[in-house]
């Protein structure tokens, strides 16, 4: 597609739930990250993939956060047991580039999916 | 570690009229910079950057920015502004190396009057 795409757009779960969101990047683009946007913040970097390779889980705040993307297209993030402090708007971003590139090439973000824990 | 800052919340300016948006930024090495733009229940969208060359770098939508060294800012401006730019906008940095991670700021909401 044109853009990166994020679904479902809204989701409400309850405590204890898991819930899965889904990001579908650029075609082509080789690094895919997730941030997590806390009401009236910035957006905070949860992980990152080149391909299918997970370099960079650092900013996952629990193991109950998983993310994947098997096949080096569309990426998973996975939350198990959820809480009600989970409650954010997930992002996804793509660029073309990976590992040695410069960070010069631009991150493009999908409209993100809003999840409320109740 | 690095760390942006974004020291007003809201900047209100009547259209037409020149804004600014301030970012001042904290990184070892050289850094990489970036604004971005967030309209209501939207992702954000890519305005500019600096990497490296001229202190001026020109953007998206008219918008440009100042790289500067000394005071580790890099202020977003445009000389008149338009109601359409109403909107949050992010100051963001990364350092590069193996995971491009973006730092962003806390935001800056731009209210422009008619």
């Amino acid at each position: 597609g044109a853009g990166v795409s994020q679904s479902p757009r809204y989701k409400v779960a309850k405590r204890g739930q898991d819930v899965a969101l889904r990001c579908d990047p650029i075609s082509g683009h080789v690094s895919l990250f997730w941030y997590q946007q806390a009401l009236g913040q910035g957006p905070e970097f949860l992980t990152y993939f080149q391909n299918e390779a997970q370099l960079d889980k650092s900013g996952l705040p629990s193991d109950r956060f998983f993310a994947e993307r098997p096949e080096g297209s569309v990426s998973t993030l996975k939350i198990q047991r959820t809480q009600q402090e989970d409650s954010a708007v997930y992002l996804c971003a793509s660029s073309f580039g990976g590992q040695g590139a410069r960070g010069n090439q631009p991150q493009h973000f999908g409209d993100g999916t809003r999840l409320s824990i109740l | 570690a690095q760390s942006v800052a974004q020291p007003e919340d809201q900047v209100n300016v009547a259209e037409g009229n020149p804004l600014t948006v301030k970012c001042t930024y904290s990184v070892s090495g050289n850094p990489y910079l970036f604004w971005y733009v967030q309209y209501p229940n939207r992702g954000l969208q890519f305005l500019l950057k600096y990497i490296t060359g001229d202190n001026l770098v020109k953007g998206s939508y008219g918008f440009e920015a100042e790289f500067n060294k000394s005071q580790t800012s890099f202020h977003l401006k445009k000389p008149s502004a338009l109601v359409s730019d109403s909107a949050l906008y992010f100051c963001a940095v990364s350092r590069g190396g193996a995971t491009n991670k973006l730092i962003f700021g806390t935001g800056t909401l731009l209210a422009v009057q008619p």
